[in-house]
């Protein structure tokens, strides 16, 4: 079985400042590892996603992560974040084991709400 | 990619009834999934629905609890039955185009407060 562990519930952050949200996973096989955020009131919108090759993975709005394979972590980065970063952020591990017929089933971490700070 | 729109947006139900929440994609998709995500928690997969095929429940999850339909390829509907408060969620359902690189796509939820 796989599973997610975001260390950090809430973070705090000044406007322009830098920003490192956690993820560690447990798994026996590879996996595929995402990056989900979360609005106020909408759904999920993919961030970035890491399936193969580079260990760095840039996505969408600024943010990039790593894939740490001897850690078995996926920290998501921004260099300098803005406002309207404000949201829930949620890491995401998927594996070939816990697929079927095609699909790949998602397992969540419990979510990171990041706020930034004027 | 895909959009996906949910109705309702939210509701507000008494304890006992039943509520149906359905997803419309803009195109053709094999794999639907149905997830609940309760305050202040992640998102925890309800079922997978495929078209022409009975859904497969997670554990903790039962059919007459959470049908579901999925009579096509842009269409599936989850239905919360005998709702107690512990029923008020974010049910979000995503699918997966099947096509290119693994991806979910996610609907913009339905809230549901059941008092």
């Amino acid at each position: 079985a796989q599973s997610v562990t975001q260390l950090d519930s809430q973070v705090p952050v000044f406007e322009e400042a830098p920003v490192e949200l956690r993820c560690n996973y447990s798994s026996s096989v590879s996996v595929y590892l995402f990056w989900y955020v979360q609005y106020p009131n909408q759904g999920l919108q993919l961030l970035l996603k890491y399936l193969s090759g580079s260990t760095l993975v840039k996505g969408i709005n600024g943010f990039e992560a790593e894939f740490n394979k001897s850690q078995t972590s996926f920290h998501l980065r921004k260099p300098s974040v803005h406002i309207s970063d404000t949201a829930e952020y949620f890491c995401a591990v998927s594996d070939l084991e816990n697929s079927g017929a095609g699909s790949y089933q998602l397992t969540f971490g419990k979510g990171t709400k990041l706020s930034v700070i004027p | 990619s895909a959009v996906i729109s949910q109705k309702p947006s939210r509701d507000i139900c008494q304890r006992g009834t039943s509520l149906t929440i359905q997803c419309q994609v803009d195109s053709q998709v094999t794999m639907m999934f149905w997830y609940r995500q309760q305050p202040g928690q992640s998102l925890t997969l309800i079922a997978t629905a495929n078209q022409g095929s009975e859904a497969t429940y997670e554990s903790g999850f039962v059919i007459d609890k959470f049908p579901i339909s999925r009579p096509n390829l842009t269409f599936s509907t989850l239905t919360v039955s005998n709702m107690s408060p512990e029923d008020s969620s974010i049910y979000l359902c995503s699918v997966e185009t099947g096509t290119g690189p693994p991806e979910q796509f996610f609907g913009p939820g339905t809230r549901l407060t059941v008092l």
